[in-house]
């Protein structure tokens, strides 16, 4: 079963919108960890953010901001005035503590183009 | 500071080749180690992991192995080739799960 879910395979946006990308994700366990992973062209996964489940405080970084909501097994992804360098593929993962290794569990991604 | 290496860049390899992608870690000690592939679809998708010298885990049935010779130290390898290896190979380490790392990658083609 999947457990993290991104439901957007690819978004379009022009310079300077705001935009948001979902991720929905399942887990019985109550201690896990979230992540967002940025994927550009080249290949290289380029770390964003670890939330843990035990943390719902929104976070902001910039342009970017993440909003957590246990209640709804969310964790969305929002890029605000965004810019044509944040053209990339987006990866929401869960990495559970239950799960042997600790590996990250990530959903299929998100194709986000920013034009000008 | 911690480091990993993977290599090489770039593979083009023939149907029933052998295959043998390296990884290694450097400036840590027992990390867990993982390598991933993501298929043209773009999903990643976890192969292998190890939490020790010689201790693999596979999260699926395919025609890869890995292998953990020393503790930095994780290779990716195949006997012979099929054409669905073809894809892009990261490898990554985490003392945790508290900051993955990942390779720069290797684009894999098999013709």
């Amino acid at each position: 079963a999947q457990k993290v879910t991104q439901a957007q395979t690819e978004i379009s946006v022009v310079e300077k919108e705001d935009v948001t990308l979902d991720c929905v994700y399942e887990t019985r366990d109550t201690t896990y960890y979230l992540f967002w992973y940025k994927q550009p062209p080249s290949g290289e996964l380029v770390f964003l953010i670890r939330r843990n489940s035990f943390d719902e405080q929104n976070e902001i970084s910039g342009r970017y901001s993440w909003n957590f909501q246990k209640s709804t097994s969310s964790f969305n992804f929002t890029i605000t005035a965004s810019q044509v360098v944040d053209s990339a593929v987006y990866f929401c993962a869960l990495s559970e503590t239950t799960l042997s290794g600790y590996a990250l569990n990530f959903g299929k991604g998100t194709s986000l183009l920013v034009t000008p | 500071s911690q480091t990993i290496h993977q290599w090489p860049a770039t593979l083009v390899q023939p149907v029933g080749s052998p295959l043998s992608l390296e990884c290694t870690v450097e400036g840590t000690s027992n990390p867990n180690l993982y390598w991933y592939r993501q298929a043209a679809g773009r999903g990643l998708q976890l192969l292998f992991y190890s939490v020790g010298i010689g201790q693999i885990s596979s999260e699926v049935p395919q025609n890869l192995s890995a292998s953990r010779p020393q503790d930095r130290q994780f290779i990716l390898s195949s006997k012979k080739l099929l054409l669905s290896d073809s894809g892009f190979y990261l490898c990554a380490w985490a003392p945790n799960n508290y900051g993955y790392t990942f390779g720069s990658g290797t684009r894999l083609t098999v013709v």
